[in-house]
């Protein structure tokens, strides 16, 4: 199983809002509708912020949104602020009872 | 609160074996799969497989078949990945988290560990 397509970095300024892609396959992505988003901090460990692909956690905050068509999800961040400066992983099932991560995206907040 | 807790950073030679505990708190430990991450210095998450906590059954990710073993001890709420025949590349975080699917959210993980070093190094 072949790790979903993230671009490496993305960056954006303080109040703007950025996008960031995941890119899978039809045995993935394409296929089940519960792309799950993650946000990690330097030497911390990975925070649940979207679930099922558009649903946040209790306690998230709503500047987080995402959603997902055909093979490709996006995690959407508006609004930035210095706290967002993260690296952010999708997931997804990928069918047999197996999942698989993105290579992660290093989110810059200018 | 909800919440796992991993065991302490290791140091082992190559050749050695490691067993990374998880314990869990706060919650019914047989209702939520747990699952194993892997993640090498500076590198990505990787899914290493996934353990059902209530028929004790694993499953195991490409690549971590062989020497990669998940178990449980449900006395003591604890997930374990012990890992035999230790290489170099098995220096990594090893997190384990719980899958909350049947509790709320389908195929995402809720719950975190604070994740273990394992150092593997003559």
């Amino acid at each position: 199983q072949s790790a979903l397509t993230q671009p490496a970095s993305v960056s954006g300024s303080l109040g703007q809002s950025v996008i960031l892609s995941c890119t899978g396959t039809s045995g993935d992505i394409g296929s089940y509708k519960t792309v799950s988003w993650y946000q990690q901090h330097p030497g911390k460990a990975p925070k649940l912020i979207i679930y099922e692909g558009s649903k946040r956690p209790s306690g998230v905050s709503d500047r987080f949104s995402a959603s997902q068509s055909g093979i490709t999800a996006s995690l959407i961040v508006s609004g930035l602020q210095a706290d967002d400066e993260a690296v952010y992983y999708c997931c997804s099932y990928a069918g047999r009872t197996t999942w698989v991560f993105g290579g992660g995206t290093k989110l810059a907040v200018l | 609160q909800v919440q796992l807790v991993q065991s302490g950073s290791e140091l082992k030679k190559p050749g050695a074996s490691v067993k990374v505990s998880c314990k869990a708190s706060g919650y019914t430990f047989s209702r939520y799969a747990i699952i194993w991450v892997r993640q090498a210095p500076g590198q990505g998450l990787e899914w290493m497989g996934w353990i059902n906590t209530n028929t004790g059954n694993p499953t195991y990710a490409q690549g971590f078949t062989g020497r990669f073993v998940f178990s449980l001890d449900t006395s003591v709420n604890t997930a374990y990945v012990q890992i035999s025949n230790l290489k170099a590349e098995d220096t990594a975080i090893y997190y384990c988290a719980r899958d909350c699917s049947g509790g709320g959210c389908d195929d995402a993980f809720d719950v975190w560990g604070q994740g273990t070093l394992v150092t593997v190094s003559s």
